[in-house]
């Protein structure tokens, strides 16, 4: 079974500059995604960004982007120019192929400092 | 841009009542999900539907649990017979089987008393 693990469970960043947060997973699977999903106080599920494992260009979007690295089994996610909206529970996410279940890692609270 | 509708926002049930959650998915996706996320932990999948059926469940999708789409638009979670545990945030999603990730709804905060 895939298992998705974040080992941080909350990380602090002054406003404006940059933070990391871990992602590590399990799978015997050579094709298959993986996402960030942003949850603010809301609780709302929005997608971040999303990496497709046969591609070995890291994604980018806007402030975000991650850091594949496909032997590691590990998919971080760096947030830049950090704002206070940012603020939130953060979560990586894996799924097999299209029309499969996501498998979610503990998630990671990241709070932007003023 | 399409969103995933879900209904009501917050539930209060008493132990023992049936609930029915329900769901609006996007309306040219084929997959269907119903996940749960209880108050301080991870999202946790409950099961998949497509073609009008079950696809995939987990062990947590026991037979308390049913989904339907009834009338080819709504999406609807029963909960037979809850209990104090069930109380969570579920959230419905839907997918149109490409490789872009799931559109969520909002959540239902189911609580049970």
């Amino acid at each position: 079974a895939q298992t998705v693990t974040q080992s941080q469970p909350e990380m602090s960043v002054q406003e404006a500059e940059t933070v990391t947060l871990s992602c590590t997973y399990d799978t015997s699977e050579s094709d298959y995604y993986l996402f960030w999903y942003k949850q603010p106080p809301s609780r709302q599920m929005i997608l971040v960004i999303r990496q497709e494992a046969y591609k070995q260009q890291n994604a980018t979007e806007n402030r975000f982007s991650v850091n594949f690295q496909k032997a590691a089994k590990s998919f971080s996610l760096k947030i830049s120019d950090s704002q206070l909206g940012d603020a939130a529970m953060y979560f990586c996410a894996y799924r097999r192929t299209a029309g499969n279940k996501l498998t979610f890692g503990g998630g990671t609270r990241v709070l932007v400092k003023p | 841009e399409p969103e995933v509708t879900q209904t009501p926002s917050h539930q209060v049930t008493q132990m023992g009542q049936e609930v029915i959650l329900r769901c609006v998915p996007i309306s040219n996706h084929l997959y269907f999900y119903w996940y749960r996320q209880i108050l301080g932990q991870k999202v946790e999948f409950l099961v998949s539907f497509y073609n009008n059926e079950i696809s995939e469940k987990s062990e947590i999708f026991d037979d308390q649990f049913s989904v339907e789409r009834p009338d080819g638009s709504n999406f609807t979670l029963k909960i037979r017979s809850t209990k104090l545990e069930d109380s969570a945030m579920y959230f419905c999603a839907s997918s149109g089987g490409d490789n872009y990730g799931y559109t969520f709804g909002s959540g239902t905060r189911l609580t049970v008393v």
